[in-house]
């Protein structure tokens, strides 16, 4: 139990053009969904958090002009990168978190590579 | 906002021998802290996870400790094997884990056969 899918795994897309990935809770409800970027060889960094029905909170430093984040159901969010530029190329991995669990199950992560 | 420090970066270990990996914390807000196990182009994979209110926790060869007072977490693996070799992140949380994920910077752990 405890699926998260994201989707596509990998993206390559040129400058300025935009971007969705969707990240799904298949097989419970997640209140609440985070976003992480990964740079090569670097750690995971909190982007945005989003629950269902209302406006995603977004870490200092994030433009959320940018980073367009929907969370329309308790088992989609969508991150829309925006106007992209080469220094966006990322690891996007996002999590979800199921009631008054703690744990977070995190996606496999979209590989985006602007060119 | 929390900070999370993570020691060392490398940490190169014989098969078999045990490994250990530190991390501290600044917010003392902060009462979930799980570490994660993470391949090249992977996904982060949870291994232990500790809440604030229990001092140590053990699942067969991995093991977590806890002082909320030194505001300091440690995972230790016993029996090293090759296919602990990996990336290691610590991480922390308030509200008990609904607050996004603070990493540490990593731990990369290399089982020397």
């Amino acid at each position: 139990g405890a699926v998260v899918s994201q989707h596509p795994s990998r993206v390559i897309c040129k400058s300025g053009t935009s971007v969705k990935i969707e990240c799904r809770s298949l097989d419970f409800q997640a209140t609440t969904m985070f976003w992480y970027r990964q740079f090569p060889k670097q750690s995971l960094m909190l982007m945005a958090t989003s629950n269902e029905g209302s406006k995603a909170t977004y870490e200092q430093g994030v433009e959320k002009d940018k980073f367009l984040i929907n969370h329309a159901s308790l088992t989609l969010s969508t991150l829309t990168v925006t106007s992209a530029h080469p220094e966006d190329s990322s690891f996007y991995i996002c999590s979800a978190r199921a009631g008054s669990l703690d744990e977070q199950y995190f996606g496999p992560g979209t590989r985006l590579t602007v060119t | 906002g929390e900070n999370v420090e993570q020691h060392p970066s490398t940490l190169s270990v014989q098969e078999g021998d045990s490994a250990v990996i530190k991390c501290t914390y600044s917010d003392s807000a902060s009462n979930y802290f799980p570490w994660y196990k993470q391949e090249l182009g992977k996904r982060p994979q949870l291994i232990i996870d500790i809440r604030s209110n229990v001092g140590e926790k053990k699942d067969q060869r991995i093991a977590v400790t806890l002082n909320k007072t030194a505001k300091h977490f440690s995972l230790h693996i016993t029996e090293t094997q090759p296919e602990d070799s990996a990336v290691y992140f610590c991480a922390a949380s308030g509200r008990g884990g609904a607050d996004g994920l603070t990493f540490g910077k990593g731990t990369h752990l290399i089982i020397q056969p």
